[in-house]
């Protein structure tokens, strides 16, 4: 079975600081890998996703995500975060039946 | 306008009522989706459709029903439910699903609808 951890479950961080959020997944045989994001009150949305190709993956509002198989890692980072990057973040991958699994979240607060 | 929308938004029941949550998708997509999010717990999956197939999650109780009566609607019929089923439900879309009835598409969500259940 696929299991998606990601380490942080509460960032605080101030603005113009830089962000990495961790994740990783147990079953190996994906390469698709997805990071969504929920801002305060709105939808659930894709921030970015691996499929192929260079595994530096660049996503909206100047996120990137680099998959590295060997570790089983997909980790999320922006160099200079904005207030406006206050939400939460889930990393998503499929499991050996191509469901998505869905890691816990890290809420991530930024502040002013 | 989104491009997948749920109501009610906000839904309050007993737990010997009977209720229906509405999903709808504008985007032309195959597939559709139920998803539980509760509080500090990862989105659990709970049904899959595909053009109007049903994939069913063995895990999800009988007391949750949903229906797809065409690709672009999805309901959650909810039936004496208990108070640990209060959740926000979230309805996707996605062009198409992969095997075993999961999706590697990108999947588009709705608001979601936040149940509470006394």
């Amino acid at each position: 079975a696929q299991s998606v951890s990601q380490h942080n479950h509460h960032v605080i961080l101030s603005e113009a600081a830089s962000l990495e959020l961790g994740c990783n997944y147990s079953y190996g045989g994906t390469v698709n890998l997805f990071w969504y994001v929920q801002y305060p009150g709105q939808h659930l949305q894709l921030l970015l996703k691996y499929f192929s190709g260079d595994p530096l993956v660049k996503g909206i509002k100047g996120f990137e995500a680099e998959f590295i198989k060997s570790k089983f890692s997909f980790n999320l980072r922006k160099p200079s975060v904005q207030w406006s990057d206050t939400a939460e973040y889930f990393c998503a991958v499929p499991d050996s039946w191509g469901k998505l699994q869905f890691g816990a979240g890290t809420q991530v607060v930024v502040t002013p | 306008e989104t491009g997948v929308t749920q109501t009610p938004r906000h839904l309050v029941m007993g737990m010997t009522n009977k209720k229906s949550l509405k999903c709808e998708q504008h985007l032309g997509h195959n597939a559709m989706y139920w998803y539980k999010q509760s509080a500090k717990k990862p989105l659990e999956l709970m049904f899959v459709y595909s053009l109007e197939e049903r994939v069913e999650n063995n895990s999800v109780p009988s007391r949750f029903s949903p229906e797809c009566p065409n690709s672009s609607h999805l309901f959650l019929h909810l039936h004496t439910l208990q108070p640990e089923d209060s959740a926000l439900y979230l309805c996707a879309s996605s062009q198409d699903r992969g095997p075993g009835g999961g999706s590697t598409d990108t999947q588009y969500f709705g608001p979601g609808t936040r149940l509470t259940v006394l």
